[in-house]
């Protein structure tokens, strides 16, 4: 059965470093995000991105945040200069093309630690 | 503001009993609502419910929704230990965004 990958699985960072968490979504899928979810709270939408743009941002997705597919395959988010409050399980989810089911598929999470 | 709002946020029950959980919804231009199992890792998927009062049932899971009142509920019959998770209902957002409106979750946990 297809899934969402992510990696890594963990990363340890300082802060002020740039960290990029990777996804491979399902190969049909047209509707990529990213969730975080910081440890004992709320899963929170961070970003949409559909048709190679960005369709829709929080207001935790400020300017230290960026997305991209660079090809066809991959959709990343970039951190560029990482807070103690980023710290959080990172989450990808992919949907199908459009008029399909609105079920988010999501990937393993990757663990983000900043010191 | 929209919102989905869970119920109860914990619970810790015996194998055998059975559970309901609830999830009440304010979301403009509602579709459907998703409920998801979180146990270490990322939500995986239970069910999508879209119709008013159309079970959805997968074993010894079972889920309805009642679009009147602005609520689901999960239902857990016959809880064995590794129904133990957190227990998510989501709603998305229409349009080309479709971003999930997340509940807190209920944290379920079964005892041996």
């Amino acid at each position: 059965e297809p899934e969402v990958t992510q990696t890594p699985s963990h990363q340890v960072t300082q802060m002020g470093q740039e960290v990029i968490l990777r996804c491979v979504p399902i190969s049909n899928h047209l509707y990529f995000y990213w969730y975080r979810q910081i440890l004992g709270q709320k899963v929170e939408f961070l970003v949409s991105f559909y048709n190679n743009e960005i369709s829709e941002k929080s207001e935790i997705f400020d300017d230290q945040f960026s997305v991209e597919r660079p090809d066809g395959s991959n959709f990343t988010l970039k951190i560029r200069s990482t807070k103690l409050e980023d710290s959080a399980m990172y989450f990808c989810a992919s949907t199908p093309r459009a008029g399909g089911p609105e079920t988010q598929y999501f990937g393993p999470g990757t663990r983000l630690l900043v010191l | 503001e929209d919102k989905v709002v869970q119920s109860p946020l914990s619970l810790v029950v015996h194998e055998g009993d059975t559970v309901t959980l609830n999830c009440s919804y304010e979301v403009t231009n509602f579709r459907s609502l998703l409920w998801y199992k979180q146990e270490k890792k990322a939500p995986t998927f239970l069910f999508m419910l879209t119709s008013s009062g159309i079970e959805k049932k997968s074993g010894r899971l079972s889920s309805i929704l009642d679009k009147k009142e602005l609520f689901s509920i999960l239902n857990i019959t016959a809880t064995q230990t590794g129904d133990s998770a957190v227990y998510l209902c989501a709603v998305p957002k229409t349009g080309n965004n479709r971003k999930l409106i997340w509940g807190l979750g209920t944290s379920l946990g079964v005892n041996p």
